[in-house]
C-alpha cells in the first residue's frame, strides 16, 4: 500500500483555476469511485472539501470540483481566493476496509 | 454537530505504548454506519491513514501498521482508544481521530494529538 502521488506544490492568481492530481493504481483510485480530497491550513485539521470523486459536502463551495479518469483523480478550485492557499491530500479507499492518502499539495495564492 | 476530541499524553518514551483516547459527542457512536477512525501525520508531511473500528468491534488496520496496532471502543463512554506497541522517533506524529464510512468520507475531525516519541 503506497501514498498516492500528487505535484509538492502548485500556485495561482486569485481568480484563477488550478487542478491538483492525484495519481494511484489499479488497487485503489482506479478501483473504486471513493477518492475524498481535504483541504488543511496550518495548525489545524484537514477539512474534507470532496468525496466519492466528485461531490461536495454541505457547505462546501462549489468552486471545489472534482473528477476521475483512470488511475488519476483531480481537483479543480475555480475562482481563487486568498482562503484557499493551504495543503491540499487526496484520500482513496485501496480495497479491503483499507484506505491510503496521498503525499499532499501545496497551494500559494500569489 | 459531531464532535471528537483527542486526549493522551504526549511525550512516549522509545519501546513504549502510545495510547490515545477519542471522545465522540453530538452523535451516537453506536451507528453502522460510520467507522471510528485514526490517522497520523508525521512533521511536515503527509497524511497516514492508520485503522478504523465500527461500534460492533469489527476493525480494518494499515498493513504497514497491523503489527503494533490496537484500536478499540467502549460504546458506554462513547469513546475509541488507539494502542499503538514499541514505538520508535519515527511514530513522532500529530494523531487525528475521524468518523468516516467504509470508503472514507472522513467529514468530523478531531483537532490533533501532537505526540513525541523521546527518550
Amino acid at each position: 500500500q503506497s501514498a498516492l502521488t500528487q505535484p509538492a506544490s502548485v500556485s495561482g492568481s486569485p481568480g484563477q483555476s488550478i487542478t491538483i492530481s492525484c495519481t494511484g493504481t489499479s488497487s485503489d483510485v482506479g478501483g473504486y469511485d471513493f477518492v475524498s480530497w481535504f483541504r488543511q491550513h496550518p495548525g489545524r485539521a484537514p477539512k474534507l472539501m470532496i468525496f466519492d470523486v466528485s461531490n461536495r459536502p454541505l457547505g462546501v463551495s462549489t468552486r471545489f470540483s472534482g473528477s476521475k479518469s483512470g488511475n488519476t483523480a483531480s481537483l479543480t478550485i475555480s475562482g481563487l481566493q486568498a482562503e484557499d492557499e493551504a495543503d491540499y491530500y487526496c484520500g482513496s479507499y485501496a480495497g479491503g476496509g483499507t484506505h491510503v492518502f496521498g503525499g499532499g499539495t501545496k497551494l500559494t495564492v500569489l | 454537530q459531531v464532535q471528537l476530541q483527542e486526549s493522551g499524553p504526549g511525550l512516549v518514551k522509545p519501546s513504549q505504548t502510545l495510547s490515545l483516547t477519542c471522545s465522540v459527542s453530538g452523535g451516537s457512536i453506536r451507528s453502522s454506519t460510520y467507522c471510528w477512525t485514526w490517522i497520523r501525520q508525521h512533521p511536515g508531511k503527509g497524511l497516514e491513514w492508520i485503522g478504523y473500528i465500527y461500534y460492533n468491534g469489527t476493525t480494518s488496520y494499515n498493513p504497514s501498521l497491523k503489527s503494533r496496532v490496537t484500536i478499540s471502543v467502549d460504546t458506554s463512554k462513547s469513546h475509541f482508544s488507539l494502542r499503538l506497541n514499541s514505538v520508535t522517533a519515527a511514530d513522532t506524529a500529530v494523531y487525528y481521530c475521524a468518523r468516516g464510512t467504509n470508503y472514507g468520507h472522513y467529514e468530523y475531525w478531531g483537532q490533533g494529538n501532537v505526540v513525541t516519541v523521546s527518550s
